[in-house]
């Protein structure tokens, strides 16, 4: 089993859409949690961090339940910019080691 | 603030030959990351140092792989002899604080293909 899980796709949503992602994480030891956005043939670059809290920027949602070792994403009023892979990471421990998921596709269309 | 740097950006091999792979982290991160990025994958992780000293390399195929970063800056890494299953992109980040929720910064990669 993968530490980090999520479902790779693709979501294929229209414009205006509400889409969510999930991830589990299998380490009690994890610290924090972010998701990454990555453009086709380009690296990772953060999107948000995850808080216990939950926070929220702009259309994204993010959540975290450490009781069950699940996060999760929310875009709502999906724009055809917001196609990309999105990618769950894990901050195991206090060693400062990223664990990444398989990433998750989006394509929003017109 | 100058990203992270890393070089060169493609590079074609014959399998069972040698390539090595820069990395120049942002200025002042203590902490600098390999990831490999295999077609349709999430990164994962070869090796993670801490200034020049290796916090985790567990992921690290060391009888081919190896990596090292001399005076706690600039980072190589070096695959050989190189497989065919090591086609991929090999991506450098840094972070400027151990832990917890700071954000990691990527390079823009080294894709690799072995033929």
């Amino acid at each position: 089993r993968k530490e980090v899980e999520q479902d790779p796709g693709p979501f294929n949503v229209p414009e205006g859409a509400t889409v969510a992602f999930n991830c589990t994480y299998s380490n009690s030891a994890s610290q924090s949690f972010f998701w990454y956005r990555q453009d086709c043939r380009k690296e990772p670059k953060l999107l948000m961090s995850v808080y216990s809290s939950g926070n929220e920027d702009g259309r994204f949602t993010a959540q975290l339940n450490r009781a069950s070792q699940y996060i999760s994403l929310l875009i709502r009023d999906s724009k055809l910019s917001d196609s990309a892979t999105y990618l769950c990471v894990v901050n195991r421990g206090n060693t400062g080691k990223l664990i990444f998921g398989q990433g998750t596709t989006l394509q929003v269309k017109p | 603030e100058a990203g992270v740097a890393q070089s060169p950006r493609y590079k074609i091999i014959e399998k069972r030959q040698s390539v090595a792979f820069w990395c120049n982290p942002i200025s002042g991160h203590a902490t600098l990351y390999w990831y490999q990025q295999i077609l349709g994958q999430g990164p994962k992780l070869l090796i993670q140092f801490q200034n020049n000293g290796v916090v985790d390399d567990s992921q690290l195929p060391k009888d081919r792989f190896s990596a090292e970063r001399l005076k706690g800056v600039d980072s190589t890494l070096k695959i050989q002899p190189a497989k065919l299953e090591d086609s991929a992109v090999y991506l450098c980040a840094s972070r400027g604080v151990r832990g917890l929720n700071t954000e990691a910064f990527f390079g823009q990669g080294t894709r690799l293909t072995v033929v």
